[in-house]
């Protein structure tokens, strides 16, 4: 069973980057099976899947249009986790974050995150 | 993008009602479609995936079907710890879009 925890802070102000990590215990993040998802809510835009990574013997990554030229997630294998972050942040990013695993449907989610941007 | 669209926004029902949920995408996804339900302030739990797979520990009462651009979600008998909001969820392009949901409330 895999489990995600969040960190990260709940706060950022307007034009600042946004950086969240999520732990993986239970999988690892190098697996060639797995994928590594970030998604967000706000009542304005519902669920949005913002973006993913996933190892295929390579690194892959997948981003929304929307949030393309802004967006990057990274693993990092040393920690087994995999971070999101998102430059140039405006009030339109408020939302609760969460990080999910799975390629094609999603098992297990981290705890979520509320971040907002405010000055 | 493909879009997904969920009908009814909003129901309500009484324990032991069967409830049936609509999502419906703007082009074939074949069966790359997910179920998921939410409570308030949590994240969103699995379901149904591939369109008609259970998953692992969610009671047999939820069931779902569908392929190409047409999907159901049925509640056999509404359960108290079903009033919920669902979302379908499409993984056959990217980027992988939700439905809007559709929240069960208690009539």
């Amino acid at each position: 069973q895999v489990q995600l925890q969040q960190s990260g802070p709940g706060l950022v102000k307007p034009s600042q980057t946004l950086s969240l990590t999520c732990a993986i215990s239970g999988d690892s993040v190098s697996s060639n099976s797995a994928a590594w998802n970030w998604i967000r809510q706000s009542p304005s835009r519902g669920l949005e899947w913002l973006g993913r990574t996933y190892y295929r013997s390579k690194w892959y990554n997948d981003y929304a249009v929307s949030v393309k030229s802004r967006i990057t997630i990274n693993p990092d294998t040393s920690k087994n986790q995999f971070s999101l972050q998102l430059n140039s942040v405006t009030s339109e990013d408020t939302a609760v974050y969460y990080c999910a695993s799975g390629r094609y449907s999603y098992e297990s989610w981290g705890q979520g995150t509320l971040v907002t941007v405010s000055s | 993008d493909i879009q997904m669209t969920q009908s009814p926004s909003s129901l309500s029902a009484s324990v032991g009602d069967r409830v049936t949920i609509t999502c419906r995408a703007t082009q074939s996804i074949s069966t790359y479609l997910n179920w998921y339900q939410q409570k308030p302030g949590k994240a969103p739990k699995l379901l149904i995936f591939a369109a008609s797979s259970l998953q692992s520990g969610v009671p047999s009462r939820f069931s779902g079907s569908g392929s190409g651009t047409d999907f159901t979600l049925t509640i056999s008998s509404l359960q108290p710890e079903d009033f919920a909001t669902y979302y379908c969820q499409q993984t056959y392009s990217s980027p992988f879009t939700f439905g809007p949901g559709t929240k069960v409330d208690i009539k």
